[in-house]
């Protein structure tokens, strides 16, 4: 069965720092890990990660995968009160068919 | 404008009662996908369809089922069978082949149970 772990489970910062999340996964057949950023309601997506070492960047975000490692991480410098968000990894299988998300991570922003 | 569209965006049910959600798309994705999170947790695979009239078991399937009619179209019914209904439901949809691969996502229905 497949398998995404992500940590910490929730993080709280003060505005202007810089914050690391993690996933780890166990995937038959890999294909792509993405993040997604949920706040309210429907996650919106960030990033997706098919190659090893290859960063992927979005403004103050950014992401890399480390396929030896099985893992990935989504960086955000200087955070602001709109990070406040819920974080989503998943890994999609090489059929293309499954995405497995992990638990997520929850952060807060404070002011 | 393309999106998906999940209704009601608030339901409550009575033990006992089973529920349809519904969840439309008209993005022509083939693969569409149903996710149940409960607070503060991930999201977990309900079902999902790669076709028209085809549909696998995800990881938590036991008390739903569904239906793929119409490619727009996959309705979840929640049963009287799930013991713990009350979640935030997902539905999300994404192409097969070419793209990005990434999950669309509805804004979901929130499911309380009585």
């Amino acid at each position: 069965e497949d398998k995404v772990v992500q940590s910490p489970l929730s993080l709280v910062v003060h505005e202007g720092d810089t914050v690391t999340l993690n996933c780890s996964y166990e995937v038959t057949n890999f294909r792509s890990l993405l993040w997604y950023k949920q706040e309210k309601k429907a996650p919106t997506f960030l990033f997706m990660l098919t190659s090893s070492g290859i960063e992927k960047k979005s403004g103050r975000l950014s992401s890399i995968l480390d396929k030896k490692e099985l893992s990935s991480i989504l960086n955000i410098t200087a955070t602001q009160t709109g990070d406040s968000a819920i974080y989503l990894c998943a890994v999609c299988n090489n059929a293309g068919n499954m995405l497995t998300f992990g638990g997520g991570t929850r952060l807060m922003v404070k002011p | 404008d393309g999106g998906i569209t999940q209704s009601p965006k608030y339901l409550f049910r009575k033990e006992g009662q089973n529920v349809t959600l519904s969840c439309e798309q008209n993005l022509n994705h083939d693969a569409m996908y149903w996710y149940r999170q409960d607070p503060g947790q991930g999201l977990r695979l309900i079902y999902y369809s790669q076709i028209v009239n085809d549909f696998q078991k995800g990881d938590i399937a036991e008390g739903y089922s569904v239906s793929r009619e119409k490619k727009e179209s996959f309705p979840l019914t929640v049963t009287s069978a799930q013991k713990n209904p009350t979640a935030f439901y997902l539905c999300a949809s994404r192409t097969r082949f070419g793209g990005t691969g990434e999950l669309f996502f509805g804004e979901g229905s929130r499911l309380t149970v009585l």
